[in-house]
């Protein structure tokens, strides 16, 4: 059974750079699916940030593609994300997640439980 | 274009059937998927490659696709079903995830 589990600061200050890992159990990150980071902002709904694959090739959301960094490192069997300058619009629940896919098909078999953020100095 | 539209709130009397609909240009090109959320709680899959179901989903949730708009239906809805329905695909360029804004479902 795979399982992943996001870890990292749940409070980051104004202006700073927040970083979480999720760490990949029960299946290798070198396979043939899309590594990804969705978060939630409290009340609302999901928003998609990025995600990565184990050759590094990567793809962001185009609204945050100029502060969000997301990296793989396979010896560690987990993937990273940061996130530079945030705002309290930055605070959310973010959840990493597994998507497999095979066109016209994509969806997400495999979802963190979460990790809520606070941005507050 | 990039975007999937979902109606913010729908209700259904228990045991009766619902529809949640998912609009989009995306879902001409990609199946849509569902996820069910609870408060608290990580979404969970409910329909995947227009109308699959992970293991240990109920036979009552289905999902259906027409041109440009997806739908879930949950056929006898039970009081368990009350949740936030969100709709996702793949956008046309293959490069992004969209996610819809989300129906809230109310089991009345």
């Amino acid at each position: 059974q795979v399982h992943l589990q996001e870890s990292g600061p749940g409070l980051v200050k104004p202006s700073g750079t927040l970083s979480l890992t999720c760490a990949v159990s029960g299946a290798s990150i070198s396979t043939n699916k899309w590594w990804n980071w969705v978060r939630q902002p409290p009340g609302k709904g999901l928003e998609w940030i990025g995600e990565i694959y184990h050759s590094g090739s990567t793809n962001y959301n185009p609204s945050l593609k100029s502060r969000v960094t997301i990296s793989v490192d396979k010896s560690k069997n987990q993937f990273s994300l940061e996130l530079t300058s945030v705002t309290a619009a930055d605070a959310a629940v973010y959840y990493c997640a597994r998507i497999s896919e095979r066109f016209p098909i994509s969806y997400v078999d495999v979802w963190g439980q979460g990790t809520t953020v606070i941005v507050s100095s | 274009s990039s975007e999937l539209t979902q109606d913010p709130a729908v209700s259904v009397a228990l045991g009766q059937t619902v529809r949640i609909t998912c609009q989009g240009d995306s879902l001409r090109n990609y199946y849509a998927t569902w996820y069910q959320q609870k408060p608290g709680q990580a979404p969970i899959l409910v329909i995947y490659a227009k109308d699959n179901r992970p293991s240990g989903i109920p036979d009552r949730f289905s999902g259906s696709t027409s041109g440009n708009t997806a739908s879930l239906t949950i056929t006898g809805a039970q009081a368990e079903d009350e949740a936030d329905y969100y709709c996702s695909s793949r956008d046309s360029s293959a490069a992004r995830v969209v996610f819809g804004g989300g129906t809230k479902l109310t089991v009345l």
